[in-house]
């Protein structure tokens, strides 16, 4: 059965800080991997999605990587601003026939302070 | 991307009744995902709607607590029957693009059941 695991679960920085978010998955047969951020209350945002032959996605300030032998992932945060602040979550297939049934990760709360 | 809407955004229920949530998609879409957020936790897969099949429930969620209505390939329905108040959450119907394979989430329908 597939695990997900997120570290930090909570990080409070002030705001212009680079960061790193880690996420691990105990089965590395993934088709992908994606990370997601939800706001207070509110639904999840799609930020990025790796597929398992590759190794980085990047957008605008924000860079994940995917190292699937080792079963993990990072989501680079550059320049962190007050608006960065949400829960940022991280999830992989749970395999089978379907890739839309996710594994999700307990999640990392970003704080960034003005 | 998908664009996803659910009804009603938000409820306050009392024990023992019955709320229906609403998802509707913006484009046609071969299968459905309804999610449960309880407080404080992570996302967990209730089950997997198919338009013109039975829905397919993961371990721990049964069809006569959670009925699933998919009429149509852009629509689906998900009932919370005889609630209690374990039931308060959020609940999220998503998506999956089968290009891209990336999973795009609704806005949620918070219920809190008192």
């Amino acid at each position: 059965k597939q695990e997900v695991t997120q570290i930090p679960a909570a990080l409070s920085v002030p705001e212009g800080e680079n960061l790193v978010l880690n996420c691990s998955f105990t089965d590395s047969a993934i088709y992908n991997l994606q990370w997601f951020r939800q706001d207070p209350g509110k639904g999840l945002t799609s930020l990025l999605l790796i597929q398992s032959s590759q190794r980085e996605q990047t957008s605008g300030r924000l860079n994940a990587s995917l190292d699937k032998s080792s079963g993990r992932s990072t989501l680079y945060i550059a320049a962190s601003q007050p608006g960065d602040s949400a829960t940022y979550l991280c999830a992989v297939p749970a395999g089978g026939t379907s890739y839309g049934k996710l594994t999700f990760g307990q999640g990392t709360i970003l704080t960034v302070h003005p | 991307s998908a664009v996803i809407s659910q009804k009603p955004s938000r409820d306050i229920c009392q024990r023992g009744t019955s709320l229906t949530i609403q998802c509707q998609v913006d484009s046609q879409v071969t299968m459905m995902f309804w999610y449960r957020q309880q407080p404080g936790q992570s996302l967990t897969l209730i089950a997997t709607a198919n338009q013109g099949s039975e829905a397919t429930y993961e371990s721990g969620f049964v069809i006569d607590k959670f009925p699933i209505s998919r009429p149509n390939l852009t629509f689906s329905t998900l009932t919370v029957s005889n609630m209690s108040p374990e039931d308060s959450s959020i609940y999220l119907c998503s998506v999956e693009d089968r290009l891209s394979y990336e999973q795009y989430f609704g806005p949620g329908t918070r219920l809190t059941v008192t």
